[in-house]
């Protein structure tokens, strides 16, 4: 069966330190792999994707991401984080079964600290 | 304006009401999707429609109906509200290809009392 999993429901880190929030997923499809952003009382906003092109993809704000097939993972990082990264972050995975099957991660909450 | 729109934004009702939520969207997108988040759950799909006329059930498809005449408008209706369903509800379309990323509305904040 295929899932998301995101490792930490809740992150803490200091501004200026980085950031590292963790996924894994279970597939036996080759999936494409997302990562987005909510910010409190918003919507959801993409910060990056993979689709079978470079394993290390950059997205916005200073984010990126590995896609590490022999591991199943897809980390987010970011080198120093602003107090404006602070968010909850959603872990998205999606598969093409005939028709398309997405599934999300729980979600992790960042907190920035001062 | 371009994207993708939801209405209303808030709504406040009663059990055992129906209520119905608008999502309309501007790219012609042929995916749509209807969400509900809670806390401790995520997001989690409730419908989606590849196209006009073609529905699909999600992973909470109960006490919801969804159609889709139109490419652009994908209503969500409660037909008879319950408590269980207060929740913030997300509308989302994406293009064909599975490389295709979501886009995500505001979202409806339902609370049924």
């Amino acid at each position: 069966a295929q899932s998301v999993t995101q490792l930490d429901s809740h992150v803490s880190v200091s501004e200026g330190t980085p950031v590292l929030l963790r996924c894994n997923y279970s597939s036996s499809y080759s999936p494409s792999l997302f990562w987005y952003v909510q910010h409190p009382n918003k919507g959801l906003q993409l910060l990056l994707k993979y689709t079978s092109a470079a394993t290390l993809v950059k997205g916005i704000n200073g984010f990126e991401a590995e896609f590490k097939k022999s591991e199943t993972s897809f980390h987010l990082t970011k080198p120093s984080a602003h107090m404006s990264d602070a968010a909850e972050y959603f872990c998205v995975v999606r598969y093409n079964t005939g028709g398309f099957k997405t599934i999300f991660g729980a979600g992790t909450r960042l907190f920035v600290k001062a | 304006d371009a994207g993708i729109t939801q209405s209303p934004r808030y709504k406040i009702t009663e059990t055992g009401r129906q209520v119905t939520l608008m999502c309309h969207q501007t790219w012609s997108h042929s995916y749509m999707f209807w969400y509900r988040q809670d806390l401790g759950h995520g997001l989690r799909l409730i419908y989606y429609s590849a196209a006009a006329d073609i529905t699909d059930k999600g992973e909470v498809p109960d006490g919801y109906v969804v159609s889709r005449s139109k490419t652009e408008n994908f209503p969500l209706t409660l037909e008879s509200a319950t408590r269980s369903q207060t929740s913030v509800y997300f509308c989302a379309s994406s293009g064909t290809s599975g490389n295709n990323e979501q886009f995500f509305g505001p979202g409806t904040r339902l609370t049924v009392l």
